[in-house]
């Protein structure tokens, strides 16, 4: 079952700017990660934020989280065409869960 | 070099003929997972592992088996295969559990006919 959700599921950007990607979630969970997939590759890890930490930040990417809106946003700055790819939230659930459930990505294209 | 090696990379199958897809990780993770990912379904777990001898389903069990007969290795494993396998299949493992950052192999493309 699918626990997060991306939006948009496609994103088409010019090189330089800010790329935004929304992630809404169902029920509590003790992190949520981002992860990048280029085409047909293995998924790479972004950043990982805790359910108390409200924003993060790893080079071009700041990542925020909102509990009491069960949703995530990762933004990318200066975007670059080498940031073609998709980009997944995936989430653990509190309560026990042991599996990681991925969302079904964002398609984003940055053009030179 | 830290990673999650996957084999083979890409198989061509035929209905019915048993098949083992492996993979190994180098990092000593307890946590092991394997995913399928389908166009416009995104990634869903098969089955996962929290160590050595325990393995549980995850959302998308049905005709597949796995083993963790060792910590480093996951072999996913399907007995009968059939055209709705075909998929994209990665594996992955994490430190502790899915708490901490998981790490991927570059995937087996697996088609059956």
């Amino acid at each position: 079952s699918q626990q997060g959700e991306e939006d948009p599921q496609a994103l088409s950007i010019q090189e330089g700017e800010n790329a935004t990607m929304n992630c809404s979630y169902k029920t509590s969970i003790n992190n949520l990660q981002w992860y990048r997939q280029n085409s047909g590759r293995g998924l790479v890890h972004l950043i990982l934020i805790r359910s108390n930490e409200r924003e993060k930040h790893s080079g071009r990417l700041r990542v925020t989280l909102d509990t009491s809106k069960k949703s995530s946003s990762l933004l990318i700055t200066a975007s670059r065409a080498a940031d073609t790819a998709s980009y997944f939230c995936a989430t653990d659930a509190r309560g026990g869960s042991e599996k990681l459930v991925f969302g079904k990505g964002t398609k984003l294209t940055v053009n030179p | 070099e830290a990673q999650v090696t996957q084999n083979p990379r890409y198989l061509i199958t035929v209905t019915g003929k048993k098949l083992t897809v492996t993979c190994s990780q180098n990092m000593n993770h307890e946590y092991m997972s394997w995913y399928r990912q389908d166009p416009g379904l995104g990634l869903r777990q098969i089955y996962y592992s929290m160590n050595v001898e325990v393995t549980d389903k995850g959302d998308v069990p049905e005709g597949y088996k796995v083993s963790r007969k060792e910590k480093r290795n996951f072999p996913l494993i399907l007995e009968s295969p059939s055209p709705n396998q075909t998929s994209l299949y990665f594996c992955a493992s994490s430190l502790s559990g899915w708490n901490t950052e998981a790490f991927f192999g570059q995937g087996t493309r697996l088609t059956v006919v």
